[in-house]
């Protein structure tokens, strides 16, 4: 079972739209969660990250945190098409400096 | 703003060449680190550095070495490059262990 999963997509959607982008982690010993964004041809940049079961947001984006299911979920509310990116999940234990990061959903927001 | 820059955004290089990657971050982190992203593979840890003169293998070291001679810069070095190493190298920085700030890539083709 790989460490982190996430559903590449691709993810099309109106502008509008709610959007929900999801990963889930086979490791407990997980404890900080971050979504990254990138733009095509730029390197990913932080979006949201949290170190604790429940959400946290800013603006339109939420981040949700389920630690028994071992489960995150980033929310994108009234989508824009300046939304459309890759998003990557990105988990650490926390122990050490390293990133495990999802393979990214290719999220499309149409006007 | 964290500023993290590549020495190239694209690059091309013969099979045998040796090929240095130059990274500098300028908000004096301690850690950095070398990815390789590629299509349904994600991001892959290279190295990354938590000081000076300091580095550790990441999941995919083979081929690869790096250098830090001083605390903003960063460099990967492909000591005899071949067509599988064809990819999209990030760079990234951080203090704390779990933001991590990315560059904007080098698209590198080895021919």
């Amino acid at each position: 079972q790989k460490e982190v999963e996430q559903d590449p997509g691709p993810l099309s959607v109106p502008e509008g739209a709610i959007v929900s982008l999801n990963c889930t982690y086979s490791n407990s010993a997980f404890q900080y969660f971050m979504w990254y964004r990138q733009y095509s041809r730029k390197g990913p940049e932080l979006l949201m990250y949290t170190y604790s079961s429940g959400n946290k947001e800013d603006g339109r984006f939420t981040a949700q945190v389920d630690k028994s299911s071992k489960y995150i979920s980033l929310f994108i509310r009234d989508s824009q098409p300046s939304d459309s990116a890759t998003y990557l999940c990105a988990i650490s234990g926390g122990s050490n400096y390293k990133l495990t990061f999802g393979k990214g959903t290719l999220l499309t927001v149409n006007p | 703003d964290v500023k993290v820059t590549q020495s190239s955004r694209y690059l091309v290089k013969r099979t045998g060449e040796k090929v240095f990657l130059e990274c500098v971050q300028d908000m004096d982190h301690e850690n950095m680190f070398w990815y390789r992203q590629d299509p349904g593979l994600g991001l892959r840890l290279i190295y990354f550095s938590y000081d000076v003169k300091m580095k550790e293998k990441g999941d995919i070291p083979e081929g690869y070495s790096v250098s830090r001679e001083k605390k903003e810069r960063f460099s990967l070095i492909l000591e005899s490059a071949s067509t599988n190493q064809t990819s999209m190298y990030l760079c990234a920085s951080s203090q704390e262990w779990n933001e991590q700030f990315f560059g904007p890539g080098t698209r590198l083709t080895v021919l």
